[in-house]
């Protein structure tokens, strides 16, 4: 089956420019994260979406950042305002808690953010 | 400190020789563990769970030591393809959260 999309797989945006970052989980997951990761560096959470719950924002660095999630499917992460330290790879993440593996995370390929 | 620490590597490990590499974690109440690999440019992706009595697949073997909170990660005789940076992941505990080690690179050399 397909697996989790992202779009654009890449994105230049000037420095004071607002980007939407898109994700498409695998179908029927009803968790699914973001994360970021900086060249060479691990994976840094900032959001988490499960099912009808309050997502946990607790992960996210400031409030330019945003993130909902449409009909507990698609999700889309907002940077309001992007400074050049915003520049790294976004990427989410889809997971089914209800069964099989619960914690076994499915990743898309990610959205390479450069702010100039 | 942080929640998940591993030691970055780079680990230059001859073809066909077995490497071992730890990770501790500090959250006494993880219950899950995971090894996950991630390719250079590319999505992580999930390269076997951790058992409390250890586990193998094929070349690759896990073991927990809670008391110590640390985890290991064996591989015998490595692959070139083996070549990637692998994540140790621990659940966070109160949800499916999983908190992240930055990842030891691992590089083997024909």
């Amino acid at each position: 089956g397909a697996g989790v999309s992202q779009s654009p797989s890449n994105k230049v945006t000037e420095k004071g420019k607002d980007v939407e970052l898109r994700c498409d989980p695998i179908s029927g997951h009803t968790a699914l994260y973001w994360y970021r990761q900086s060249l060479g560096q691990g994976l840094e959470f900032l959001i988490y979406f499960q099912g009808n719950s309050a997502p946990d924002k607790s992960g996210l660095p400031s409030d330019r950042f945003s993130a909902e999630r449409t009909g507990g499917s698609v999700s889309t992460l907002t940077i309001q305002r992007t400074q050049q330290e915003d520049s790294a790879v976004y990427l989410c993440a889809s997971s089914n808690p209800g069964q099989g593996s619960p914690y076994e995370q499915y990743f898309g390929p990610g959205t390479r953010l450069t702010v100039t | 400190r942080k929640e998940v620490e591993q030691d970055p590597g780079p680990f230059n490990v001859p073809e066909g020789a077995t490497v071992a590499f730890n990770c501790t974690y500090s959250n006494s109440a993880s219950q899950s563990f995971f090894w996950y690999r991630q390719d250079c440019r590319k999505e992580p992706k999930l390269l076997m769970s951790v058992y409390s009595s250890g586990n193998e697949d094929g070349r690759f073997t896990a073991q927990l030591n809670r008391a110590s909170q640390y985890i290991s990660l064996l591989i015998r005789d490595s692959k070139l393809s083996d070549s990637a940076t692998y994540l140790c992941v621990v659940s966070r505990g109160s949800n499916y959260q999983l908190i992240w080690g930055a990842g030891t690179k691992l590089i083997i050399k024909p």
